[in-house]
């Protein structure tokens, strides 16, 4: 069965750092992996998608990473901002359908 | 483009009651779904329609029930709430299954008395 777990729950750090959030995931047998943030009372927004056959995704200040065979995914964000400031969630596809198993997230929290 | 819609944004409901969640997609996507967010549970599907015309449990379909109206639609419909449903609730969409992104809607809280 598939479980996806993100450490640590929380992160908190000063304006300006560049941080690195982790994922992993017990079965390497993906479609893809997607990361998402959540900001408070409100729904999920699509960051990015890194399929199978990629390791790398970018888009702006993020960079996803993807290694299956060690099960695991980092997203990193540079040069952080109060704004980046929200929950991140990482999740992988379980059937063709679709079905998402999400981990618990990481609460980051940007200082200025 | 406004992306996945739902609606109501809230909701409160007396135990035993029923409603209907509705959710609209507009960007043409084949696959369909429903989530539900609780605290320290994390994001659990409830039901999904891969595609038009089938629906499918998820881990958690006990007390729901789902209709995929058309290509755009897809409801979630609660007979007899208890007070174990309150929770908020996310609709969801890919243009097909697993293979690409899933574009959530903004929500809705539910609260059973």
């Amino acid at each position: 069965k598939q479980e996806v777990t993100q450490i640590p729950a929380a992160l908190s750090v000063p304006e300006g750092e560049n941080l690195v959030l982790n994922c992993s995931f017990t079965d390497s047998a993906i479609y893809n992996l997607q990361w998402f943030r959540q900001d408070p009372g409100k729904g999920l927004t699509s960051l990015l998608l890194i399929q199978s056959s990629q390791r790398e995704q970018t888009s702006g200040r993020l960079n996803a990473s993807l290694d299956k065979s060690s099960g695991r995914s980092t997203l990193y964000i540079a040069a952080s901002q109060p704004g980046d400031s929200a929950t991140y969630l990482c999740a992988v596809p379980v059937n063709q359908g679709g079905k998402l198993i999400f981990g618990q997230g990481t609460e980051l929290s940007v200082k200025p | 483009n406004a992306g996945v819609t739902q609606t109501p944004k809230f909701q409160v409901l007396k135990t035993g009651q029923s409603m209907t969640l509705q959710c609209a997609q507009d960007m043409n996507h084949n696959s369909m779904y429903w989530y539900r967010q609780d605290p320290g549970m994390g994001l659990r599907l409830i039901y999904y329609s891969a595609s038009e015309g089938t629906t499918d449990k998820g881990e958690v379909p006990n007390g729901y029930n789902v209709s995929r109206l058309n290509k755009r639609e897809f409801s979630l419909r609660l007979e007899s709430a208890a007070p174990s449903q309150t929770s908020v609730y996310f609709c969801a969409s890919s243009e097909r299954g697993s293979y690409n992104e899933q574009f959530f809607g903004p929500g809705t809280r539910l609260t059973v008395l």
